[in-house]
């Protein structure tokens, strides 16, 4: 079975701290994504990665940041934790190409900034 | 840029009974995919059914089935002998061929009534 895995499932961090949310995918998927979800607001994509090292803006990505450094992981970066960053966090991969097979998500990071 | 619309933001079907959950989505394109989640209170996304824009043919999956038109721009999720265990949030969403980001709608959140 796909594995997507992201590291923690509830996590609370303080306003200002740099907070980092990892994701690591075992299918050897090309791509990578980051979506934040709010109530009445459905996904919105942050960033996404095509391959190492590589990194695309996404519809939100204001005050975040990402690392793809390998294949497997990709990680999402908040310079500064703010309280308007509090929401739920799903990362997601899916191989070259996309199109028919379907993207995979993990079990998502609800993030809570005070 | 693509969209994705969702307008019941709420619906509730009775046990054994069928429901329909609405999607209309914007696109210039004429191949693409669109798909239907499941967001349980897991939070794990599950992939329910798919689309392929090029194919005239409804998708159906067991008790799931989808009423795709293509020219309206519609893709529209049915659900027949709901269960229980139905209840979740349901997105629809969008995909371009390539290597291009899901885009989704803002979901419809499904209770089923003993």
């Amino acid at each position: 079975d796909v594995k997507v895995t992201q590291s923690s499932r509830y996590l609370v961090k303080r306003t200002g701290e740099k907070v980092f949310l990892e994701c690591v995918q075992d299918m050897d998927h090309e791509n990578m994504f980051w979506y934040r979800q709010d109530p009445g607001l459905g996904l919105r994509l942050i960033y996404f990665s095509y391959d190492v090292k590589m990194k695309e803006k996404g519809d939100i990505p204001e005050g975040y940041s990402v690392s793809r450094e390998k294949k497997e992981r990709f990680s999402l970066i908040l310079e500064s934790a703010s309280t308007n960053q509090t929401s739920m966090y799903l990362c997601a991969s899916s191989p070259l190409g996309g199109g028919y097979t379907e993207a995979f998500f993990g079990q998502g990071t609800r993030l809570t900034v005070v | 840029a693509q969209t994705v619309t969702q307008s019941q933001p709420e619906m509730s079907v009775q046990e054994a009974e069928t429901v329909t959950l609405s999607c209309t989505y914007d696109t210039s394109e004429s191949d693409y995919y669109l798909f239907w989640y499941k967001q349980p209170p897991s939070r794990q996304m599950i992939l329910v059914i798919r689309q392929e824009a090029y194919k005239q043919q409804n998708a159906t999956e067991n008790r799931f089935s989808v009423n795709f038109q293509k020219a309206a721009k519609s893709f529209s999720l049915k659900i027949s002998d709901s269960q229980l265990g139905d209840a979740a949030m349901y997105f629809c969403a969008y995909l371009l061929s390539g290597n291009t980001p899901l885009v989704f709608g803002k979901g419809t959140r499904l209770s089923v009534i003993a």
